[in-house]
């Protein structure tokens, strides 16, 4: 079985703060996403990857940053975090070639 | 740009058929998924078709793909309490092997006793 973990649940943070989330996939999958998900708005690609150390901006990459020095693992940085950037983050991944991404189960983050 | 639109509720009778719409705007989209959301947990495709296909059939489940209409279409036949969740239609553009997706906003289907 695929299985695709996030280092938190839920996480509060407060407005400035340095914020990492992490996501390691135990399949070997060369590709990796970060979503936010937000009522009535869906899931929104904010970065991925498709390598090592690669990284393309997704649709609303702003003040967000990502790194993926080893295969398994893709994390997500918020820089500042802002209250703007509360919300359900989700983490997927998926090998090339095979049309299913695999989900975490998410990371309901809170910045007061 | 991309777009992908789905209401955002239905309410179906258990025992009955739920059909979940969802309309899309890019026409050179390879393939089209559904996936499902349960309660605290992250999404799990349900089912995919490929673009040049009309309908696609597995088990309970029938995806209907308009291309002309850009309309795509999840029915659950005999729904059941279990089915309760958030769908999702998403859409795939890009390289085979590098595909994005671009999800719809998601449809909260609700089962009635």
């Amino acid at each position: 079985d695929v299985k695709v973990t996030q280092s938190s649940r839920y996480l509060v943070k407060r407005t400035g703060e340095k914020v990492f989330l992490e996501c390691v996939q135990d399949m070997d999958h060369e590709n990796m996403f970060w979503y936010r998900q937000d009522p009535g708005l869906g899931l929104r690609l904010i970065y991925f990857s498709y390598d090592v150390k690669m990284k393309e901006k997704g649709d609303i990459p702003e003040g967000y940053s990502v790194s993926r020095e080893k295969k398994e693992r893709f994390s997500l940085i918020l820089e500042s975090a802002s209250t703007n950037q509360t919300s359900m983050y989700l983490c997927a991944s998926m090998r090339k070639t095979v049309n299913e991404q695999f989900f975490g189960p998410g990371t309901r983050l809170t910045v007061l | 740009g991309e777009d992908v639109e789905q209401s955002l509720f239905l309410s179906v009778r258990e025992g009955d058929s739920s059909v979940i719409n969802c309309t899309y705007t890019d026409s050179s989209s390879t393939y089209l998924y559904w996936y499902k959301q349960e309660p605290g947990a992250g999404l799990q495709l349900l089912t995919y078709i490929f673009s040049n296909m009309d309908m696609k059939q597995d088990q309970r489940l029938t995806v209907l793909l308009n291309k002309k209409d850009k309309h795509l279409s999840l029915r659950i036949a005999d729904t059941q309490t279990g089915d309760s969740a958030i769908y999702f239609c998403a859409e795939s553009m890009g390289n085979f092997g590098n595909e994005k997706l671009t999800f719809g906003t998601g449809t909260r289907l609700t089962i009635i006793p």
